[in-house]
């Protein structure tokens, strides 16, 4: 089956300091990954969408000059928290699919600690 | 993309069947509806998806109403390893909105 893969699982970072996560599609090309962050006993929150190619699509509420989203390949997007704070410190979740209209594959997330 | 209602939580014993509701009554006639589970520090994992007729894989079963306004995703014998909070979205994979899903505790 399809299977995304992220990393890293878990970074501690110091505060005003940038993250890069990556997401890769191992089995598929994925021209649209989607990224959530959950905090705790809280549900997955969209993001943004990350376009192969393009410029990513962000949520409402979302900074995108602090989220960068880069979605060089069919198999890879990385997000980058830059200048984090103890604020961002959440669960990050990247997905894909791996054609129109099929179910959402996840990566095991990354759980981000912001000193 | 749809607004899904789900109970907070839910008890099972072992070996016993469970049903879980939701509610999607927004839902558009081409959306389709997704079942999720997700196990503590971990992504979702992939339960099953329907349209309109009830579907039937090795994990689990979905009944989905006549009028599509609600679904249940039906394990039939719960285990321990089912215990983890189960998301169902409705909405094409272009943008899936998850609500706060329905946690399962299945008890020995």
């Amino acid at each position: 089956g399809a299977v995304v893969s992220q990393h890293p699982s878990r970074v501690i970072c110091k505060s005003g300091t940038s993250v890069k996560i990556e997401c890769r599609s191992l089995d598929f090309q994925a021209t649209t990954m989607f990224w959530y962050r959950q905090f705790p006993k809280q549900s997955l929150m969209l993001m943004a969408t990350s376009n192969e190619g393009s410029k990513a699509t962000y949520e409402q509420g979302v900074e995108k000059d602090k989220f960068l989203i880069n979605h060089a390949s069919l198999t890879l997007s990385t997000l980058t928290v830059t200048s984090a704070h103890p604020e961002d410190s959440s669960f990050y979740i990247c997905s894909a699919r791996d054609r129109y209209q099929s179910p959402l594959h996840f990566g095991n997330g990354t759980r981000l600690t912001v000193t | 993309d749809a607004k899904t209602t789900q109970p907070n939580s839910m008890e099972s014993n072992e070996e016993e069947p469970v049903h879980l509701p939701c509610n999607h009554s927004t839902i558009s006639g081409t959306d389709y509806i997704h079942w999720y589970r997700q196990l503590p520090s971990q992504g979702p994992e992939y339960v099953i998806h329907g349209l309109t007729s009830n579907v039937n894989n090795r994990m689990a079963s979905l009944a989905i109403a006549e009028d599509r306004k609600s679904s249940t995703l039906i394990l039939h014998r719960a285990t321990l390893r089912d215990a983890a909070v189960y998301y169902c979205t409705g909405g094409n994979t272009d943008k899936l909105i998850f609500g706060t899903g329905t946690r399962l505790q299945v008890f020995p």
